[in-house]
């Protein structure tokens, strides 16, 4: 069965700092990979999907980035936080042709 | 742009009551809908898809329409239990790509 992976579960980080959040996935192979964030009162808001390695849209100028080195790796990155960037931030994968969504226990981001 | 909306944002209900949960779109043009469950600080579970030339979907006490020429969708649940309470969200995907638009969410308390 198929499993989906991120860590850490929390995070307390300076402004300025760097940021890596992970995501892996089990049991899939190709799939379609995504990052949301969740911040109070706003709602789940899509940052980045991918459909391959190396291949990434970004939905929402922001400050931060993603990659994805190896098939079921996803990566979030920024290299200074903001304070706006605290959140809980999600992962997802999905594969055709029924494209449902499963989600990953996320991440809480807080910037101080 | 597609947008979602759950009204109304949150719900009580005494335990046993059959309950209906609303969400509306604007771009009838969708390619699946889905509804999830979210439990306080977790991420989101996967309850029900419904694709763009189904009707509607069951899975066990739950069961959710899809009405795209009125962008609407109803998620019913029988019978509720104090364990349903939780955030339930509705989104939905405009292309095979699967990039989801989520609404805010209903939070649905039920009463013991």
């Amino acid at each position: 069965s198929q499993t989906i992976h991120q860590w850490p579960a929390t995070l307390v980080q300076p402004v300025g700092s760097p940021l890596s959040l992970e995501c892996t996935v089990e049991g899939t192979s190709n799939p379609n990979l995504y990052w949301y964030r969740q911040a109070a009162g706003r709602g789940l808001q899509l940052l980045f999907y991918s459909i391959g390695i190396d291949q990434i849209s970004s939905e929402v100028p922001q400050n931060l980035s993603a990659s994805r080195p190896q098939d079921r790796q996803f990566i979030l990155s920024s290299k200074k936080l903001l304070l706006s960037d605290s959140g809980f931030y999600l992962c997802a994968w999905s594969v055709h042709p029924t494209g449902e969504q499963y989600f990953g226990p996320g991440t809480r981001l807080t910037v101080t | 742009k597609q947008e979602v909306t759950q009204i109304p944002a949150a719900l009580s209900v005494p335990e046993g009551e059959n309950l209906v949960l609303n969400c509306s779109f604007t771009d009838s043009a969708i390619y699946n809908l889905q509804w999830f469950r979210q439990d306080p600080g977790k991420g989101l579970t996967s309850l029900l898809l419904i694709q763009s030339s189904q009707r509607e979907q069951t899975s066990g006490r739950l069961n959710a329409s899809l009405d795209k020429s009125s962008g609407r969708s109803t998620l019913y649940i029988a019978a509720s239990q104090p364990g349903d309470s939780a955030t339930y969200l509705c989104a939905v995907s405009t292309g095979a790509n699967s990039k989801l638009t989520f609404g805010k969410g209903i939070t649905l308390s039920v009463r013991p």
